[in-house]
């Protein structure tokens, strides 16, 4: 079974900067089936990224995924106030979808 | 529209048993393979169990095989989780998820069902 780890576990930033959201994954992810999804508080997560770096239907493109193998990475260009949130990357290329621990974006 | 609408949850003593709902609308139920996924307060995302459009294929998370099942009824757009012999750390918001162009990549989410295991 493949593990993802996400770092870091929380993110403090301003809203405008940038934020660079990483997950590592034990072995190599078949396919680059690598997801991202936000989730807020008292919400269902969202689809934000699936292919490793393709957005999914209505998702600004301020965000943006990247990488391949076993390290990808999600970036927000500019942070807006309604991106403060928790992100998990999931792998889906075997029948088991396993999450990641997640990243809290916080406001700092 | 699509709409995913998760019920049966509630409080159960360990050992016990509860029968997870999920009716969906909006799109073709059988098309398409439908996931649970659980998070207890605080915690993150797990992935529980997936089954395929038609039912025949079904997996599982190994921190519930051979104590949960899922199934559906593609005649009453409506997915299920049966839940046998509970646990305290089986205590989660457990979703429904519709699988997108591979069985466990998420498009779509219901709101979740709380399911709550103590004494």
């Amino acid at each position: 079974e493949i593990v993802l780890t996400q770092s870091p576990a929380t993110l403090s930033l301003s809203p405008g900067e940038r934020a660079t959201l990483s997950c590592g994954a034990s072995q190599s992810v078949a396919s680059n089936y690598l997801a991202w999804y936000q989730q807020k508080p008292g919400q269902a997560p969202r689809l934000l990224i699936y292919g490793a770096s393709s957005r999914a239907t209505g998702i600004p493109d301020r965000f943006s995924g990247s990488g391949s193998g076993t390290d990808f990475t999600l970036t927000i260009s500019r942070l807006e106030p309604e991106d403060f949130a928790v992100y998990y990357c999931q792998q889906y290329g075997s029948s088991r979808g396993t999450f990641g621990g997640g990243t809290k974006v916080e406001i700092k | 529209e699509v709409q995913l609408l998760e019920s049966g949850g509630g409080l159960v003593q360990p050992g016990g048993s509860l029968r997870l709902s999920c009716a969906v609308s909006g799109f073709t139920f059988s098309s398409y393979a439908m996931s649970w996924v659980r998070q207890a307060p605080g915690k993150g995302l797990e992935w529980v169990s997936v089954i395929s459009g038609s039912g025949g294929a079904t997996y599982y998370a190994d921190s519930v095989k051979g104590r949960f099942t899922v199934s559906r009824d593609n005649s009453k757009n409506t997915l299920y989780l049966q839940m046998n012999s509970l646990r305290g750390e089986d205590t989660a918001v457990y979703y429904c998820a519709k699988g997108a162009t591979s069985r466990t990549l998420f498009d779509y989410w219901g709101q979740g069902t709380l399911v709550t295991v103590s004494s």
